[in-house]
This record gives structure tokens, sequence and C-alpha cells, in this order.
């Protein structure tokens, strides 16, 4: 089985430029993160999905980031314009169900790079 | 609001060797409770959780970690440490209800020299 697939897996963008990642879950799973991961620290939630629904996304910096998760599989994360403090490790994870009880898959990454 | 203290940043131990890295969480109920792997240029891989009954957990590679609520604490061990067990470790916190997601501790680099 498929594990989570991030894309692009690295990306150096110049400040005010827009950047996008994607995610492809694990088949089946119907709750989709985003996490954020600086340098020398565990990840942080910026936001999750039920299905296609955003069902917490107190943590995204809306200014900025939007997320959208069409048809409840395939996810896509954006950010624009970016800044020098969005250099980070961008983290998509996927599970069965909503709660803690189930197991998250997460995906590689994509590290960013904003110059 | 729950709170992971991881407090070893990092961590040098020669292979063979026994391990123990250090959790404490800040929450008012029993939390779940999660150790995770991180390799480098990968992504996190749950090693075992802590829901409820047994105290002592038993995971994947040969980890093992034991819940102890009076000091708030859920340390990872591992009696012989090999070299392909070098990465990063989180502890991580979950809830019953409501808020649905997981807090995560800052990490621990550990370090396998022969």
């Amino acid at each position: 089985e498929a594990g989570v697939v991030q894309s692009p897996r690295y990306k150096i963008i110049e400040k005010k430029q827009p950047v996008a990642f994607w995610c492809n879950p694990i088949s089946g799973h119907n709750t989709l993160y985003w996490y954020l991961q600086n340098l020398g620290q565990g990840p942080e939630l910026l936001i999750r999905y039920e299905n296609e629904e955003a069902v917490d996304d107190s943590q995204l910096p809306k200014d900025r980031f939007s997320a959208e998760r069409l048809k409840g599989v395939d996810s896509t994360l954006k950010i624009q314009p970016a800044e020098l403090g969005d250099s980070a490790v961008y983290l998509c994870a996927s599970s069965l169900g909503e709660g803690a009880i189930y197991e998250q898959y997460f995906g590689p990454g994509t590290r960013l790079t904003v110059t | 609001a729950q709170s992971v203290t991881q407090p070893d940043i990092h961590i040098t131990v020669s292979e063979g060797a026994s391990l123990e890295l250090r959790c404490n969480y800040s929450y008012g109920a029993t939390p779940y409770l999660f150790w995770y792997v991180q390799s480098p240029g990968q992504g996190l891989q749950l090693l075992l959780k802590y829901f409820s009954g047994d105290t002592l957990v038993q995971g994947i590679k040969g980890f093992e970690a034991e819940f102890k609520r009076s000091q708030s604490s859920f340390n990872l061990r591992k009696p012989s440490v090999h070299w392909s067990d070098a990465a990063e470790y989180f502890c991580a916190v979950g809830i019953f209800f409501g808020n649905e997601k997981l807090t995560f501790g800052t990490g621990t680099r550990l370090t396998i020299i022969p």
C-alpha cells in the first residue's frame, strides 16, 4: 500500500513569490492534516480536513496561507506571498478518522527555502 | 491546553548500550501518548502509543515506553541500540474529545557512536 505522497520534496523560492504544495493521502483515509515543522521543533498543526471540510484551521495564517481538499482526496497548501520566515518543512499526514485514537501516517514533507 | 516537554535536545549513545528518552506531558486528564521517530528526509513513523490499560507499552523496532501518571511521564526505552536507531524522536500527546489534534514535543536527536 502506498504511503502519503507529497510533492515537491524541495522548493526554493524568492520572498514574495507564491508556492504550492501537494499531498495525496493514503487511499480511504478521510482525515488529512497539514503540519509546519520549523528547524529543531516538533510539527505544529496548520489545518485538519474531514473529507473536504476544513474542521480546524485555527492555526493557519489566513492572510497568506490557503488550503483546499477538493473531492475529499488530494490536498493543496498554498502560500502567497512567501516570507523568509516561512522556510520550514511542510508535512502532510492522513488517518482513517478523526480523533487521536486513529494513527496518523506522515508523508516525507516538502522542505521550503525562501531567499 | 496540553503540552509536551522533551528535556534532552541531543543524546549520544554507544551502539549496544541502553537508551532512555524522556518525555513529560501536561494535561488535566488521561491523555493519549505517542512516540514518533523521524529519520533524515523521512516523515514521522509511529513507534508506539498509550491509550489506557497496561502502563508498559511495546512498540516496533524493539522500543518500549512506560506511562507514569504520578510523574506525568512517558519515557521511551530500548535495551540495546543499533546504528540504525540514529534519528529524531518526538513525543506527542492527544486528547480524547474536542480538540482533535496531536501536540508534539521539540524532539530529541539521537546519535549512535561505534
